[in-house]
C-alpha cells in the first residue's frame, strides 16, 4: 500500500517568510505525488503534482514542490507567505493498485501565516 | 467552466436512518470518486467509478453504497447511519488518468444526531 505523512500538525510563518509544509511518502515504485489546500468549509483545492520529470514542480497561487527520491519527501514550499495562504494543507499520493485511481491523503497540516 | 458540484451542503439525520448524496462531476470528466473526511483528519477513500462501474474500494462497511448515472453523476448511500458516519462526504471528479489531478466538490457535511 501507498502512503504519506505529514509529520507537522501545524506550522506557523510570518508573512513575507518563506513557508516549508513537510510530507514523506512510502510507495512500492514510482509515485505520483499531489498537494491539495483545503479553505474553511470548502472541499480540497488541486496545488500541484509530480509525476515524473523535474524535481522541482511548479504550481497554483506561487507555491512549488521539491522531490527528494532520496530522502523520499515532498515538501510544499513558497518563498514568500502571505496572510491568505492560511489553510489546512495536505499530502496525498495515487494508489495504482486494486483500488483504480484512489487517493491516499495525509492527515494534514494547518499553515498560519501571521501579519 | 462549472466546478464539480454536490447536493445537499448540510444535512441532518438520526441513527439508523438512510441516506442519499449526489455529485455532479466536471464536464468531460467520467470518472467519479466519494471520500469521507472526518474533522481533524484526512480524506479517506470510498468509492470510484468510472463508466458506471466501480473501479474501486475503500475500507467501509456495506452499509455504504454507490452507483454512477448515464450522465456521469453519481450518489452515494449510507444506510443504518451511525454518530461516526458524521463527517464532510467529498465528491472528485477526474479524467480516470493516473496522472491526472482529481477535483473536488466543496462537499455535504453530515451530522447524525
Amino acid at each position: 500500500a501507498q502512503s504519506v505523512a505529514q509529520p507537522e500538525d501545524q506550522v506557523n510563518v510570518a508573512e513575507g517568510n518563506p513557508l516549508t509544509v513537510k510530507c514523506t511518502y512510502s510507495v512500492s515504485g514510482n509515485p505520483y505525488l499531489f498537494w491539495y489546500v483545503q479553505y474553511p468549509n470548502r472541499g480540497l483545492q488541486f496545488l500541484l503534482k509530480y509525476i515524473t520529470g523535474d524535481n522541482l514542480v511548479k504550481g497554483s497561487y506561487g507555491f512549488e514542490a521539491e522531490f527528494n527520491k532520496s530522502q523520499t519527501s515532498f515538501h510544499l514550499k513558497k518563498p514568500s507567505a502571505l496572510v491568505s495562504d492560511s489553510a489546512l494543507y495536505f499530502c496525498a499520493v495515487r494508489d495504482g493498485g486494486n483500488s483504480g485511481y484512489a487517493l491516499n491523503f495525509g492527515k494534514g497540516t494547518s499553515l498560519l501565516v501571521t501579519p | 467552466d462549472a466546478g464539480v458540484t454536490q447536493s445537499p451542503t448540510h444535512l441532518i439525520k438520526t441513527r439508523g436512518q438512510h441516506v442519499t448524496l449526489r455529485c455532479s462531476p466536471i464536464s468531460g470528466h467520467k470518472s467519479v470518486s466519494w471520500y469521507q473526511q472526518v474533522l481533524g483528519q484526512g480524506p479517506q477513500f470510498i468509492f470510484q467509478y468510472y463508466e458506471k462501474e466501480e473501479r474501486g474500494r475503500g475500507n467501509f462497511p456495506d452499509r455504504f453504497s454507490a452507483r454512477q448515472f448515464p450522465n456521469y453523476s453519481s450518489e452515494l448511500n449510507v444506510n443504518a447511519l451511525l454518530l461516526g458516519d458524521s463527517a464532510l462526504y467529498l465528491c472528485a471528479s477526474s479524467s480516470y488518468r493516473g496522472d491526472q489531478p482529481q477535483h473536488f466538490g466543496d462537499g455535504t457535511r453530515l451530522s447524525i444526531l
